[in-house]
């Protein structure tokens, strides 16, 4: 079971936006609506910013979101805030009934 | 509003098990709407799904750990568990419990805050 292919790092000065890739194969995130994004800070557990490709969870912020072309999910990112410093993972539902998760982006915001 | 707290010692030896729990407050684990599953993190590594498990028992595994993992579901203790046996040093990690909404396929929208596990002899 490979990782999604994320890129290692972004960045960004605030205000302007930014958008993160992440991809899989046919098997994967080119099959299924079953993509998410996560949030994570340091030192702390990852938090759910869209899921099904560009569905935002109740609270998250309208700056977030999601869409997906093919074999590959993005997540963008407007008007960025220093807050928005942290890492992003994607996940998606396989064939193989599994889940698999991106290595990672680390966003810096300048 | 559903919270999940992990358990277990942060130090396991090599070749021995290790064993954690998730204790689920707020809401049921009886829920047909909801997996329950593990994800790890090596220490400034990426996340890693382990496996997702049902209140039924139905459960679903990373092909590279199944030989080695069972998760378990105790629903009289509104509880599921982390077995990994034969553990190694890349198994040291941060294990992370979760709600997955639906099913396998679905998001992962609470999370326990983790627990470190090194392996070490």
């Amino acid at each position: 079971q490979s990782a999604l292919t994320q890129s290692a790092s972004v960045s960004g000065s605030p205000g302007q936006s930014i958008t993160i890739s992440c991809t899989g194969t046919s098997s994967d995130v080119g099959r299924y609506k079953f993509v998410s994004w996560y949030q994570q800070h340091p030192g702390k557990a990852p938090q759910l910013i869209i899921y099904e490709v560009s569905n935002r969870p109740s609270g998250v912020s309208t700056r977030f979101s999601g869409s997906k072309s093919g074999n590959t999910a993005s997540l963008t990112i407007s008007g960025l805030q220093a807050e928005d410093e942290a890492d992003y993972y994607c996940s998606s539902y396989t064939s193989n009934s599994t889940v698999t998760f991106g290595g990672g982006t680390k966003l810096t915001v300048l | 509003q559903v919270q999940l707290q992990e358990s277990g010692p942060g130090l396991v030896k090599p070749s021995e098990s290790l064993s954690l729990t998730c204790s689920v407050s707020g809401g049921s684990i009886i829920s047909t709407s909801h997996y329950w599953g593990w994800i790890r993190q090596p220490p400034g590594k990426g996340l890693e799904w382990i496996g997702s498990i049902d209140y039924r028992g139905t459960s679903s595994y990373i092909p590279s750990l199944m030989s080695r993992v069972t998760i378990s579901v105790d629903t009289s203790k509104n509880r599921f568990s982390l077995s990994l046996t034969s553990v190694t040093a890349a198994d040291t990690a941060m294990y992370y419990c979760a709600r997955q909404r639906i099913a396998v396929a679905g998001p992962f929208d609470r999370w326990g805050q983790g627990t470190l596990v090194t392996v070490s002899s």
